[in-house]
């Protein structure tokens, strides 16, 4: 098993630019999260999805969008790329049954400097 | 709610104990503990559960007093390898959200 793996590992992107981050499962989770971290800060929730076709924002969502079509994918979208929006971006999924919500897998993360 | 996480920062020499606290003003069903080794990915450490149930990989205890609503990390005999930042996390509102962190160093 990959477990959670993102594409791309670094990107640049200048201002106003739009891109894509890539986020694949195998291990048949239905949550899956985006989480931006700036240097030395922790992690903040930017959307989540509890199963496909399901998405709800989190802490931080403006300048962002996601889809959850499948079970295995949570791509997020960043439009209009601001300064603000450099950081480190990591991916995540568990299974969660009723309330009880099992260990998070992260991907190893897309470093995203906007210039 | 964010979790609270104290000491802020923690320096240990090798071989010596360390406790991490993480507080919440919410009651708690569950609490999350993960840590962070710099330039890489979140990885998880422990979950404790309401009732006493813990699951855990690593050889770390923690403990979880849901009265207080609090849970704490205990660290014994670090290791160089136990550097890095630790995350609690807990659930609220369907999803999980992380405290700030406590970066703790050991030192040989």
């Amino acid at each position: 098993n990959a477990g959670v793996t993102q594409t791309p590992k670094f990107r640049i992107l200048k201002i106003g630019q739009s891109m894509t981050l890539q986020c694949t499962q195998d291990m048949n989770h239905n949550y899956m999260y985006w989480y931006r971290q700036d240097p030395g800060m922790g992690l903040k929730l930017i959307y989540y999805s509890v199963g496909a076709g399901i998405t709800d924002k989190g802490e931080v969502p403006n300048g962002y969008n996601v889809s959850r079509s499948t079970t295995e994918d949570f791509p997020l979208r960043l439009e209009l790329a601001a300064p603000s929006q450099t950081s480190v971006y990591f991916c995540a999924s568990s299974q969660v049954v009723g309330r009880v919500h099992n260990e998070q897998f992260f991907g190893p993360g897309t470093r995203l400097t906007v210039l | 709610q964010q979790p609270v996480q104290s000491p802020q920062a923690v320096i240990l020499r090798e071989g010596e104990d360390a406790v991490i606290n993480c507080s919440s003003s919410k009651a708690l069903y569950s609490v999350h503990w993960y840590r962070q080794k710099h330039g890489e990915a979140p990885v998880f450490l422990m979950i404790l559960l309401k009732g006493g149930e813990q699951k855990g990989h690593e050889k770390i205890s923690a403990s979880f007093n849901e009265k207080k609503q609090q849970s704490s990390l205990y660290l014994t005999a670090s290791q160089l390898s136990y550097s890095g930042t630790y995350f609690c996390g807990n659930v609220a509102n369907s999803k999980l959200t992380f405290g700030k962190g406590i970066t703790l160093s050991v030192r040989p």
